[in-house]
């Protein structure tokens, strides 16, 4: 079955600059890739997904870039505010199947 | 237009009792999912239901049960708990017209904590 695994696990960046989460992925057949971010005690958030027919998407301070050949896609956030601070986490779909498989989640602080 | 709702949020079981969740979908979606996220853990697949029927289930054994009913709410019940039960129960509901699942939008999910 398809594997996703995530890095870094752990991220602090000043207030600002940019963060970067990777995944890869194991299954050649997973064809949509979302993000979602997870604040404390709440459910998980759709912030951004990519279908692997398009290599980027952007949104607003969000980006998310997909590399088939090598099976890994990134999210990339840009002028990091405090609200940002969150657990996020990737996940990976194939066609046809119900199941989406989630990474094992970047914990993201933004230092003011 | 109203999100995923779950209840309880938070509830305590012992170990050998049943437990059922309640997850009402977002207006206009089909589909739900049910996913456990233990803690520090992304959330586990444990099946979906379409059309009042199982659609999909992950590596989750059979005490692990749900339903859909014809308003595409949703229940998950869960028979002879287990300590390793204890987790944060996700719902998500989607819209699926012909093939492939549609983006998923999860509730805030219900908390059950197994003494």
């Amino acid at each position: 079955g398809e594997n996703v695994e995530q890095h870094p696990s752990t991220l602090s960046v000043q207030e600002g600059d940019s963060a970067v989460i990777k995944c890869t992925y194991s299954d050649s057949a997973s064809n949509y890739f979302p993000w979602y971010k997870q604040e404390l005690g709440k459910g998980p958030q759709l912030i951004i997904d990519i279908r692997s027919n398009v290599g980027e998407k952007k949104d607003q301070r969000i980006a998310v870039t997909l590399n088939k050949t090598a099976k890994h896609f990134s999210l990339h956030i840009t002028e990091t505010q405090p609200e940002d601070s969150a657990v996020y986490f990737c996940a990976a779909r194939a066609f046809g199947n119900e199941k989406l498989t989630f990474g094992t989640g970047t914990r993201l602080t933004i230092i003011p | 237009e109203t999100g995923v709702t779950q209840s309880p949020t938070h509830l305590i079981k012992t170990r050998g009792q049943q437990v059922t969740l309640r997850c009402s979908s977002q207006s206009g979606h089909n589909t739900v999912s049910w996913y456990q996220q233990a803690l520090g853990q992304g959330p586990q697949f444990i099946f979906q239901y379409y059309r009042e029927e199982e659609n999909g289930r992950g590596n989750f054994p059979p005490r692990f049960s749900g339903l859909q009913f014809p308003n595409y709410s949703s229940e998950l019940n869960v028979n002879a708990l287990e300590l390793d039960d204890s987790a944060l129960y996700l719902c998500a509901s989607s819209f699926r017209p012909r093939g492939n699942t549609g983006e998923l939008f999860f509730g805030e999910g219900s908390r059950l904590t197994v003494l």
